[in-house]
């Protein structure tokens, strides 16, 4: 099946500071990337869709000048946490769709987050 | 968009077959049906993926009501390993459409 890998797999960060989430398509052109957020023994929850080159589309409830996300490109797109606190401390997983995954979603390998 | 209900949790011992059912009553006509497995800490992981009737592949089946109401994957032979949360998602190619997840299904093997 087709790759999708995240990058960094945790990270610790300092409140009030910003986190950059790198998701990359590595064999194939993702022209949707989603991200989804997920607490402990909780099911994901989607936070955006994002079409390359257009702006996100958020889900009710999440701040889009909190989580910055950019598809500027066919394999990459980024989350960023910015002004992060402690609430926002959990499991990031984006997943991406394109031309060769056809109706599939694939999902990489997800990044923790924790605010300090 | 189509909502997905899903038990809540499962046990099952090892060798035996696993069969979880997912209802998708109001899934849509472009809608497929994909089940993912997930492990603590990591991505959900591709299973398989149907439209319609039977499809099989070397871990799993996945058979569909001609109605496509519901969807029953199915885990022959389960081991230990096979422990993990699964889930059912419904979705299409439609521009923009996003995919949500339901609650998923705790598979627990026992020895």
């Amino acid at each position: 099946g087709a790759v999708v890998s995240q990058h960094p797999s945790w990270v610790i960060c300092k409140s009030g500071t910003s986190v950059k989430i790198e998701c990359r398509s590595l064999d194939f052109q993702a022209t949707t990337m989603f991200w989804y957020r997920q607490f402990p023994k909780q099911s994901l929850m989607l936070m955006a869709t994002s079409n390359e080159g257009s702006k996100a589309t958020y889900e009710q409830g999440v701040e889009k000048d909190k989580f910055l996300i950019n598809h500027a490109s066919l394999t990459l797109s980024t989350l960023t946490v910015t002004s992060a606190h402690p609430e926002d401390s959990s499991f990031y997983i984006c997943s991406a769709r394109g031309d060769l995954s056809g109706n599939t979603i694939y999902f990489g390998e997800g990044s923790w987050l924790t605010v300090v | 968009l189509a909502k997905t209900t899903q038990p809540i949790s499962m046990d099952s011992y090892e060798g035996q077959e696993v069969n979880i059912t997912c209802s998708h009553n109001n899934i849509a006509t472009n809608d497929y049906i994909t089940w993912y497995q997930q492990f603590p800490s990591q991505g959900p992981r591709f299973i398989i993926q149907g439209y319609k009737t039977k499809v099989t592949n070397e871990v799993a089946s996945l058979f569909i009501p001609a109605d496509r109401k519901s969807s029953t994957l199915s885990l022959p032979r389960v081991s230990l390993s096979d422990t993990a949360v699964y889930y059912c998602l419904v979705g299409g190619i439609n521009y923009g459409q996003n995919f949500v997840f339901g609650p998923g299904t705790r598979l627990s093997v026992l020895p």
